[in-house]
């Protein structure tokens, strides 16, 4: 079974500030996802990477997949109050049909006015 | 991409009953996906269902306890037998095809008593 190790579990920041969610694994995988969820929601797709070091800008949040596809990051600047919400990272796994994800543990942010 | 609807969107079962959750999808789709987040976690997968054949069960999941059906390409059920309070959990359906964004619903948030 492939595992995704995503971090911190909790962030709570103030308006203005920068953060930065790792996901992490042992694995590569084909494509990594991420996702933002709000409660009664299901999870909204942010952005998919598939390529090796590859680096996607979607407005304040930078999305980067490692060289070696086992791992990414999220990095948002100037946090608002709107950005607050569950975010997931979930991987593709190779050899694998379309779809069939290996969620993170999610990291539940905050940002304070 | 597709835009899924589900209901119930909530539910609160008595121990030992069953209830089934419906998944519509406004567009045919290749892949429908059911999906597991239980409180303050984040999504396992469950199932993948198949088309006009046996839906494909995850480790941890077996048809009795989580009988799913999808008769055509826009729909399909998922039914939680014989529940007990560890069932209770939000349910997402999940659906899309081939190089499509992959869709959630809003869920389905079991309590079962």
């Amino acid at each position: 079974t492939q595992l995704l190790e995503q971090s911190p579990q909790f962030l709570s920041i103030q308006e203005g500030e920068n953060l930065t969610v790792y996901c992490n694994s042992s694995s590569v995988f084909s494509s990594l996802q991420w996702y933002r969820q709000e409660p009664g929601e299901g999870p909204v797709l942010l952005v998919t990477v598939v390529t090796g070091g590859e680096v996607k800008k979607l407005k304040r949040l930078t999305f980067q997949f490692g060289d070696a596809r086992k791992d990414s990051s999220l990095h948002i600047t100037a946090a608002q109050p709107g950005d607050t919400g569950l975010y997931l990272c979930a991987g593709e796994s190779t050899g694998t049909s379309y779809g069939k994800l290996t969620f993170g543990q999610g990291t539940i942010l905050t940002v304070h006015p | 991409s597709a835009v899924i609807s589900q209901k119930p969107s909530r539910d609160i079962c008595q121990r030992g009953t069953s209830l089934t959750i419906q998944c519509q999808v406004d567009s045919q789709v290749t892949m429908m996906f059911w999906y597991r987040q239980q409180p303050g976690q984040s999504l396992t997968l469950i199932a993948t269902a198949n088309q006009g054949s046996e839906a494909t069960y995850e480790s941890g999941f077996v048809i009795d306890k989580f009988p799913i059906s999808r008769p055509n390409l826009t729909f399909s059920t998922l039914t939680v037998s014989n529940m007990s309070p560890e069932d209770s959990s939000i349910y997402l359906c999940s659906a899309g095809s081939g190089a499509n964004v992959l869709t959630f619903g809003a869920g389905s948030r079991l309590t079962v008593l």
